[in-house]
């Protein structure tokens, strides 16, 4: 079965300093993996993917997730971290039957 | 905006009563999903459809909720004789092929039942 975890529900993080969301994964298969950020009563949004290819993936404003196999690891990474990042993180793997299954999140906190 | 578009977004209901939630999907997407999210929790998959059809419900409570995406028309999510439990957030999302492709999210339903 695929899962994936989160293992910090809480971030803290200096603005300015980087930022590391953890992710470990479970797959049968090759993994398809995502992050996705929540802000207060919003929707999902897309930051980035691996599907194949470098390990490290870039995505939106900034963000970028290394895929390591030997780990089974998809950690997102920020190499200086902004007020605005402050939100909701999620890690999501996907199956063949293309079902997403998310993580329990986390939540960053960035300190002015 | 050509967004996924959710509505109502906050949606009061008392027990008993039914919950009708919808989802337009975005432009030229024919695959959508909904998901619950609790408070503390991560989303949970419901269900997945596609036009006309049911591709995976196994996320969904067996009585009382049902899911249609009608060839015409928004899909709806559908909860009969509400409880207190199932305030929540549900959240809908699309994508184009469905081929591992990235899902694209409105922003949700709340649903409060007193």
């Amino acid at each position: 079965a695929q899962s994936v975890a989160q293992p910090e529900d809480q971030v803290n993080v200096a603005e300015g300093n980087p930022l590391t969301v953890k992710c470990t994964y479970s797959v049968s298969g090759n993994p398809y993996l995502f992050w996705y950020v929540q802000y207060p009563n919003r929707g999902l949004q897309f930051l980035l993917k691996y599907i194949t290819g470098d390990n490290l993936v870039k995505g939106s404003y900034g963000f970028e997730a290394e895929f390591n196999k030997s780990q089974t690891s998809f950690h997102l990474k920020k190499p200086s971290a902004l007020v605005s990042d402050s939100a909701l993180y999620f890690c999501a793997v996907v199956d063949t039957g293309n079902q997403f299954y998310f993580g329990t999140g986390t939540s960053l906190t960035v300190i002015p | 905006n050509a967004g996924v578009m959710q509505n109502p977004r906050h949606l009061v209901r008392r027990r008993g009563q039914e919950a009708r939630l919808r989802c337009s999907p975005m432009k030229g997407h024919s695959h959508v999903y909904w998901y619950r999210q609790l408070p503390e929790e991560g989303l949970k998959f419901m269900v997945y459809l596609q036009k006309e059809n049911i591709i995976d419900e196994s996320g969904m409570p067996k009585e009382r909720f049902s899911a249609e995406f009608p060839k015409e028309g928004p899909s709806i999510l559908r909860i009969q004789q509400v409880v207190r439990g199932d305030s929540a957030a549900y959240f809908c999302a699309s994508s184009s092929t469905g081929n591992n492709q990235p899902q694209h999210f409105g922003d949700g339903t709340r649903l409060s039942i007193l």
